[in-house]
């Protein structure tokens, strides 16, 4: 069967470091996804990772440990406006059909 | 170069109605997927089509059904609208022969509500 979990909710300061996790038990996996989603506004995307290890990008990174279906988003120097909701989603097989988890809403306090 | 667009963004119907969403893939992509994200939830995958013909379905009833044109342009249908129908419908392009990246597009979406 297919079950992400990813935290719900997630509170973090202005100019820190936050990670936000997830797990992963996906059949046919095939690369894992972290997507950005503003209140009212369509996911962007902010990552991809297929094989073991750390994916970065600026101030946003992304880790991968296959063997332990497990991934992280780092997100570094966090801003106001990255607050948002992080979707993890993973791709099943080799199409583009993607199975997401629920979403962690991160608030970034000042 | 156009990204996904979607259509229309917003609209609002009655129970037991039907509706029709259209949706553009990227261009130079020939793949596309339909999700419903209901607040405060993770999309969920309802179909894709590839080559004008449904390929996957997710877990979702009769009433939804689709189809894709030759240019690669899809639509959404929906029967017999539920209240729980509600939800933003989001349409995702891809390109089936390059199956690894970031190549999975989605548009803004078309919020539906039923009343």
């Amino acid at each position: 069967g297919q079950n992400i979990d990813q935290p719900t909710e997630m509170t973090a300061t202005e100019g820190a470091i936050v990670q936000i996790n997830c797990t992963y038990q996906t059949s046919g996996f095939n690369g894992l996804f972290w997507y950005q989603q503003h209140a009212g506004e369509a996911p962007t995307f902010l990552s991809y990772n297929v094989l073991d290890g750390l994916e970065e990008k600026g101030r946003f990174s992304s880790f991968l440990s296959r063997s332990k279906g497990y991934s992280y988003l780092l997100l570094k120097e966090l801003q106001m406006k990255d607050s948002a909701s992080y979707l993890c989603a993973c791709r099943k097989g080799n199409t583009g059909k993607l199975i997401f988890g629920q979403g962690t809403t991160l608030q970034v306090k000042p | 170069d156009a990204g996904v667009t979607q259509s229309p963004t917003h609209l609002i119907k009655t129970r037991g109605q039907q509706v029709t969403l259209r949706c553009s893939p990227k261009s130079g992509h020939d793949t596309v997927s339909w999700y419903q994200q209901a607040l405060g939830q993770g999309p969920q995958f309802i179909f894709q089509y590839y080559e004008e013909e449904e390929r996957q379905r997710g877990n979702f009833p009769d009433r939804f059904s689709g189809h894709q044109f030759p240019n690669y342009s899809s639509e959404l249908n929906v029967n017999a609208l539920l209240l729980g129908d509600s939800a933003l419908y989001l349409c995702a392009s891809s390109f089936l022969g390059q199956p690894s990246g970031n190549t999975i597009y989605f548009g803004e979406g078309s919020w539906l509500t039923v009343v």
